[in-house]
């Protein structure tokens, strides 16, 4: 079982639309959870962090974190053709240890 | 620095040559990250620096691989003997410490062996 598993994709939804997406984690001790996104052939840049169960908001996206069921989506609300891209999870696991990273779920949105 | 500086930008170079990348973390950032992401794959850690302390060699895929951080600022990947499996763009990371709110990435180096 890899550590961080994202669907690959491409998900599409169209413009308006919410998009939806997913990634299970291995190590049931980590603590901290994060979005990246990433445009073909730019480095990844961070959308947003979650550290407890629940729902956090910002903007026109909204991270979810379930930890019992090691579980955390990121919603895209009235999606946006700018959005198509790939989207990286990522996970701190306990101690003293840097990101582990999904493979990516690439993102289209359709106008 | 504003971001996180890496040089060079491109660089292509023959098999068995060896090649240094460097990376210039945002100022005062004590953790540095390297990681290479490969055609259509993931991000593959390499190596992280915290402060003084020892880094984690962890992720280095072989001995031709290594890191220094000079003065807890600018970091230095050496690939020697180069392969062409070494192809990827190696990207370099910093954040304020190691419980991190998330990394900043630079825009990376894209490494081509012929």
């Amino acid at each position: 079982q890899k550590e961080v598993e994202q669907n690959s994709g491409p998900l599409s939804v169209p413009e308006g639309a919410i998009a939806s997406l997913n990634c299970t984690y291995s190590d049931r001790g980590s603590q901290s959870f994060f979005w990246y996104r990433q445009y073909s052939g730019k480095s990844p840049e961070l959308i947003m962090f979650i550290y407890s169960n629940g729902d956090k908001e910002d903007g026109r996206f909204t991270a979810q974190l379930n930890k019992a069921s090691q579980y955390v989506s990121l919603l895209i609300r009235d999606s946006q053709p700018s959005d198509s891209a790939t989207y990286l999870c990522a996970v701190k696991r306990r101690g003293n240890t840097p990101l582990v990273f999904g493979k990516g779920t690439r993102l289209s949105v359709i106008a | 620095g504003a971001g996180v500086s890496q040089s060079p930008s491109n660089k292509v170079t023959e098999k068995g040559k060896d090649v240094e990348l460097r990376c210039d973390p945002i100022s005062g950032h004590t953790a540095l990250y390297w990681y290479r992401q490969s055609l259509g794959q993931g991000l593959e850690f390499l190596i992280y620096f915290q402060g003084n302390s020892a880094p984690d060699k962890s992720g280095l895929p072989s001995d031709r691989f290594s890191a220094e951080r000079t003065g807890g600022s600018v970091s230095t990947l050496t690939i020697q003997r180069t392969q062409q499996e070494d192809s990827a763009v190696y990207l370099c990371a910093s954040s304020l410490g190691a419980v991190s709110f998330g990394y900043t990435f630079g825009s990376g180096t894209r490494l081509t062996v012929v």
